[in-house]
Parts: structure tokens; C-alpha cells; sequence
């Protein structure tokens, strides 16, 4: 079964850029994936951020943006600000009706 | 506002059934996919199933295949989840969700706040 990986971990300084990635153990993530990815704190609701590769789900501030950058999609926070410390999911369309989740990165503003 | 609120979760027995159900609002119900998705306690998100717009198309994780049975009643604006044969490695919060459209290539979108299904003797 193809598994979607993600950094286990991530830190960013206030202020600062980063990158998170969602990639596949075998093979390239598309758009055709239709690459999406969620937000959550501890103890609260996923929150949608992106679908579709790029598209911000409503009330998502412009700093979060999603592309393809090579051979995975990839969620980049520009500015970070405090309380974007959360774990940080993605989600892949298998094209066989499945989804898949990766297994999440836990994002550190310090 | 779209609102999803589930219900039916609790403590159950290894090997016994559990229907978990989604209560829909504030969107047209029919006109979109829907989906379950679980996190069990301390770890991370796995999608479950997802029933399209007109219940007419289903898809499963292979961890719940053959056990778990989505379903839709699109005049009561309701999502269901049918569990058997449940075992511990079910545990987790249960979250319905629904898809931004209404075919395959529709992620969750808005979630509900969850129900926590707990399989133990």
C-alpha cells in the first residue's frame, strides 16, 4: 500500500518561512492527487487550510499557500505567527476513490 | 453556517457493531460527498470512507473493508457509519466531514467536532 510521508517535525522562528511536504513512497504527487491539508491543535477539530492542490479554504489567511514544488506537494507559511504551532496534515487522492492521510508534522514556532 | 454533529459513539465490545451517525446542516446535503475519518488517541489522522453525492459509489481504507459499511439518507440530511466486528484498534474519535463537491476528487472540507468510539472488554 503506498504510504504518504511527511516531515515527523518542523520549526520556524517568528516571522520565518517554511515548507512543509507531502510526498508518496513510490512515485509523484500531481495535481491529479488533489492535494489538500489541514491544520490541528491538540485536543481540536481538524481545520481545512488547502484543497485542491492551492485553493484556501475560506478565513484562511493568505500566509498559508499550497503548490507542487518537484515531486511532492508542499504547504509553505509565510510569517509564521505563534499560534500556527500545530500538527499539520495532508491528504492524497489514490484516483481509486481512497484517500490516504499522512502521518502529519508537528510544527514548532520558536 | 455548516454545521456536522455526530453521534453513537461510546464503549463497546471487541467483536460487537456500532452505528455512528452525522447530522448535516447549513449546506445542500445531497449535492456533496461525505466522509469519515478517525484519529485514535495520541495519533495522527486516517481516513476511513467516503459515500458520494448520491450513495450510489462507496470507498473504504482496507484497514476497515469488509466490516464497515458507509451510508447516506439524503432526505434526512444524516451520514452513517455502520461498524462490525470492531476491534481494539478501533478506538478513536470518529469525525464526519464532507467533501467540497460531490465525486472522488473531493477532500474533506468541513468537519465535525467528532465522537470517541472506544472498543474494549
Amino acid at each position: 500500500q503506498t504510504v504518504v510521508t511527511q516531515e515527523p517535525s518542523f520549526s520556524v522562528s517568528p516571522g520565518g518561512t517554511v515548507t512543509l511536504t507531502c510526498g508518496l513512497s513510490s512515485g509523484s504527487v500531481s495535481t491529479s492527487y488533489f492535494p489538500s491539508w489541514y491544520q490541528q491543535t491538540p485536543g481540536q477539530t481538524p481545520r481545512t487550510l488547502i484543497y485542491s492542490t492551492n485553493t484556501r479554504s475560506s478565513g484562511v489567511p493568505d500566509r498559508f499557500s499550497g503548490s507542487i514544488l518537484g515531486n511532492k506537494a508542499a504547504l509553505t507559511i509565510t510569517g509564521a505567527q505563534a499560534d500556527d504551532e500545530s500538527d499539520y496534515y495532508c491528504v492524497l487522492s489514490m484516483n481509486s476513490g481512497v484517500w490516504v492521510f499522512g502521518g502529519g508534522t508537528k510544527l514548532t514556532v520558536l | 453556517q455548516v454545521q456536522l454533529v455526530e453521534s453513537g459513539g461510546g464503549v463497546v465490545q471487541p467483536g460487537r457493531s456500532l452505528r455512528l451517525s452525522c447530522a448535516a446542516s447549513g449546506f445542500t446535503f445531497s449535492s456533496y460527498a461525505m466522509h469519515w475519518v478517525r484519529q485514535a488517541p495520541g495519533k495522527g489522522l486516517e481516513w476511513v470512507a467516503v459515500i458520494l453525492y448520491d450513495g450510489t459509489n462507496k470507498y473504504y481504507a482496507d484497514s476497515v473493508k469488509g466490516r464497515f459499511t458507509i451510508s447516506r439518507d439524503n432526505s434526512k440530511n444524516t451520514l452513517y457509519l455502520q461498524m462490525n466486528s470492531l476491534r481494539a484498534e478501533d478506538t478513536a474519535v470518529y469525525y464526519c466531514a464532507n467533501g467540497y463537491c460531490s465525486g472522488t476528487s473531493c477532500p474533506p472540507w468541513y468537519w465535525g467536532q467528532g465522537t470517541l468510539v472506544t472498543v474494549s472488554s
